[in-house]
């Protein structure tokens, strides 16, 4: 398995708090990703980061923000969290944008906005 | 905008074969993916496609492509229960930050 750590794994806030989750990798991946994952809309791309200290916005950046200070770690940061913020975020790495772009996956950290 | 379409069940029978399907609208997709997710664990890819096969097979996995209408199925043989989980296919352009991922099929197999 590649070497990807989310934390905490769980997590249940109160709307307008501030949150952070921490992704950390021991490959050396260049490209790393946050997701969330909520039925019915598969995997969504919110904020992904192409070396350290660069990083764009995905598909749902909305109310999300992202640091990326060394190779192997990504931060994800709700600013205040909302309700519709509930949710299971995955990390995702890859080494490459040519080809076949294989990405390994987190094992998730699920969050709950009361 | 892009999009990827899959049926969100599948129950088959230990033993049989299982065909989950997915349609996708972006031409421009160079790479099409398969991926397993098992409970409370992330994804893990379990075979690929390049955009300019129709075919590919992998020990139990056979991955069909209609490029033309924009289908894409997973043939799992002789399923057994081991292979219970979310199925969801993704595509990619080579060379981009683009990942679409489907919705997902839960696939139950039953014993």
């Amino acid at each position: 398995d590649a070497g990807i750590t989310q934390s905490p794994r769980h997590k249940v806030t109160e709307t307008g708090t501030p949150v952070t989750l921490r992704c950390h990798q021991t490959e050396n991946h260049r490209y790393m990703y946050w997701y969330r994952q909520d039925p019915g809309h598969g995997l969504r791309l919110i904020h992904y980061s192409y070396g350290v200290k660069d990083t764009d916005k995905g598909e749902v950046s909305d109310g999300y923000s992202v640091s990326r200070s060394k190779t192997e770690d990504f931060l994800l940061t709700l600013e205040s969290a909302t309700s519709s913020q509930t949710s299971v975020y995955f990390c995702a790495i890859s080494d490459r944008l040519a080809g076949a772009n294989e990405q390994f996956f987190g094992p998730g950290t699920r969050l709950t906005v009361l | 905008g892009e999009d990827v379409e899959q049926s969100l069940f599948l129950s088959v029978r230990e033993g049989d074969s299982s065909v989950i399907n997915c349609t996708y609208t972006d031409s421009s997709s160079t790479y099409l993916y398969w991926y397993k997710q098992e409970p409370g664990a992330g994804l893990q890819l379990l075979t690929y496609i390049f955009s300019n096969m129709d075919m590919k097979q992998d020990q139990r996995l056979t991955v069909l492509l209609n490029k033309k209408d924009k289908h894409l199925s997973l043939r799992i043989a002789d399923t057994q229960t081991g292979d219970s989980a979310i199925y969801f296919c993704a595509e990619s352009t080579s060379g981009t930050y683009k990942y679409i991922f489907g919705t997902g099929t839960r696939l139950k197999v039953l014993a």
